[in-house]
C-alpha cells in the first residue's frame, strides 16, 4: 500500500528566505509524486508532479521538487518566500495515472512572515 | 483552460436527508474520482470510476454513498442518509493519462 508523509504541520518562513517543506512517501511500484497548494477555501492547485525522467521537477510559482529514489523523499523547494505563498501544500503519489487514486499525506501549512 | 466544476459550493442539510454533489468534469477525460476532506484534515480518496462502473472505492465509500455518470458530461456523489461525520469538503477529479484536475470542490454542512 502506498503512504505519504509530510515532516512538519506548519513551517513558517521569513519573507526571502527559502522556503523546504519534507515528503517521504512508501510505494511498491515506482510512484508518481505531486505537490498541490491549496489557499484558505479554496480547492486543490497541482503545483508540480514527477512521472518519469529527470527527478528534479519545476513547477508553478518557482517551486521545484526533486525525486529521490534512495531516500523515497520528494521534498518541495522555493529559494525565496513571498507573502503569496502563505497555504497549505499536500504531498502525494500515486501509482500511475488513468484511474490509480491519489494518496495524500497530511499536508503542511506554510506561514510567510514579513 | 478546460476545468472541473462542481456545483453547490455549498450546501447546508439536515441529518437523515439525501444530497447529490454534481461535477462536471473535463471533457475528454475518462476517469473520475471523488475525495473528501474533513476541517483541518487531509484529503481522503473515496471513489474512482471508470467506462459507467466503479474501478475502486474506499472504506469511507459504504453503502450510503453512490456515484453516477447520468449524461455525457456529469459525475454525481449522492450520500443517501447524511451524518453529522458526513460534513466535510468533497472534491470531484477527473483524469486524463497524466494527472488528476480537482474541482473547486462543495462544502457540505450537516445539521
Amino acid at each position: 500500500a502506498q503512504s505519504v508523509t509530510q515532516l512538519g504541520s506548519h513551517v513558517s518562513v521569513s519573507e526571502g528566505a527559502l522556503v523546504l517543506l519534507r515528503c517521504n512517501y512508501s510505494s511498491s511500484v515506482p510512484p508518481y509524486l505531486f505537490w498541490y497548494v491549496q489557499y484558505p477555501n479554496q480547492g486543490l492547485q497541482l503545483l508540480l508532479k514527477y512521472t518519469t525522467g529527470a527527478t528534479l521537477v519545476k513547477g508553478i510559482n518557482g517551486f521545484e521538487a526533486e525525486f529521490k529514489k534512495s531516500e523515497t523523499s520528494f521534498h518541495l523547494t522555493k529559494p525565496s518566500a513571498h507573502m503569496s505563498d502563505a497555504a497549505e501544500y499536500f504531498c502525494a503519489v500515486s501509482e500511475g495515472t488513468g484511474g490509480f487514486k491519489t494518496i495524500f499525506g497530511a499536508g503542511t501549512r506554510l506561514f510567510v512572515k514579513a | 483552460e478546460p476545468e472541473v466544476t462542481q456545483t453547490p459550493s455549498h450546501q447546508v442539510t439536515q441529518m437523515g436527508q439525501e444530497v447529490i454533489l454534481r461535477c462536471v468534469p473535463i471533457s475528454n477525460h475518462l476517469y473520475f474520482y471523488w475525495y473528501r476532506q474533513i476541517l483541518g484534515q487531509k484529503v481522503e480518496f473515496l471513489v474512482s470510476f471508470y467506462n459507467n462502473e466503479i474501478s475502486e472505492k474506499s472504506e469511507i465509500f459504504d453503502d450510503q454513498f453512490s456515484v453516477e455518470r447520468p449524461d455525457g458530461s456529469n459525475f454525481t456523489l449522492k450520500i443517501r442518509s447524511t451524518k453529522l461525520e458526513d460534513s466535510a469538503m468533497y472534491f470531484c477529479a477527473s483524469s486524463d493519462l497524466v494527472v488528476e484536475f480537482f474541482g473547486p470542490g462543495t462544502r457540505l454542512t450537516v445539521l
